[in-house]
């Protein structure tokens, strides 16, 4: 059963395109949700982060959207860049319930030239 | 700070073998955990630790065995090598108590025969 489910597989955007993955859970109690960046070759590492009693999160040209109602949350990525190249996993936590993250099966971003 | 380090980065077993995949963290996390990332899959939980001496099951745990005797080392046990096995593995840690950001290490890519 995958309680985060995230898309697309992959994308590909124009350099100072806007970036748009899209994910949706199933738990009302997850309590956080990191946005997880991975290069190839390298384990994951944290890049934005939001919480359920906010809507919108933004840091630099990465902003989170969520929509508590819906149970979605999305990843934007503005000015896309050649360097964000790279998979990126959405994911949930239920902070009171043993701290165990739920990873959505990732997107592979290509931003061309 | 070295962070979380794991060895070996690469390992090819044979069907059946058994062998150990070591993770350590210096930044005296208390809660560490193994993943496997296969594609398509995304991040799938395999064993988690809230502290010394404390282990517990994540989502694909058979095959695989783990144990906490410090704070510092997680080593994960793959007791007899299978052809499913073979995967990227990574170790994590996370200070809960902190924050949720979790750190990974850059990941053993193990292959069976």
């Amino acid at each position: 059963q995958q309680q985060v489910k995230q898309s697309p597989q992959s994308l590909i955007v124009q350099k100072g395109g806007i970036s748009i993955i899209n994910c949706a859970y199933e738990n009302t109690a997850f309590d956080y949700f990191p946005w997880y960046q991975q290069f190839p070759g390298k384990g994951p590492a944290l890049l934005i982060a939001i919480r359920p009693d906010v809507s919108e999160k933004k840091e630099g040209r990465f902003t989170i959207s969520f929509n508590k109602s819906a149970k979605q949350f999305s990843l934007h990525i503005m000015d896309s860049q050649p360097g964000d190249s790279a998979t990126y996993f959405c994911a949930a936590i239920l902070t009171g319930g043993g701290n165990k993250l739920t990873f959505g099966t990732g997107t592979q971003l290509k931003v061309e030239l | 700070n070295a962070g979380v380090t794991q060895t070996p980065k690469f390992q090819v077993l044979k069907t059946g073998q058994s062998m150990t995949l070591q993770c350590a963290q210096d930044m005296n996390h208390e809660y560490m955990s193994w993943y496997r990332q296969d594609p398509g899959m995304g991040l799938r939980l395999i064993h988690y630790s809230v502290g010394a001496g404390i282990t517990d099951q994540g989502e694909v745990p058979n095959g695989y065995n783990v144990s906490r005797s410090t704070t510092e080392d997680f080593p994960l046990r793959l007791l007899s090598a299978a052809p499913s096995q073979t995967s990227v593995y990574f170790c994590a840690s996370r200070d809960y108590r902190q924050g949720n950001e979790q750190f990974f290490g850059p990941g053993t890519r193990l292959t069976v025969l």
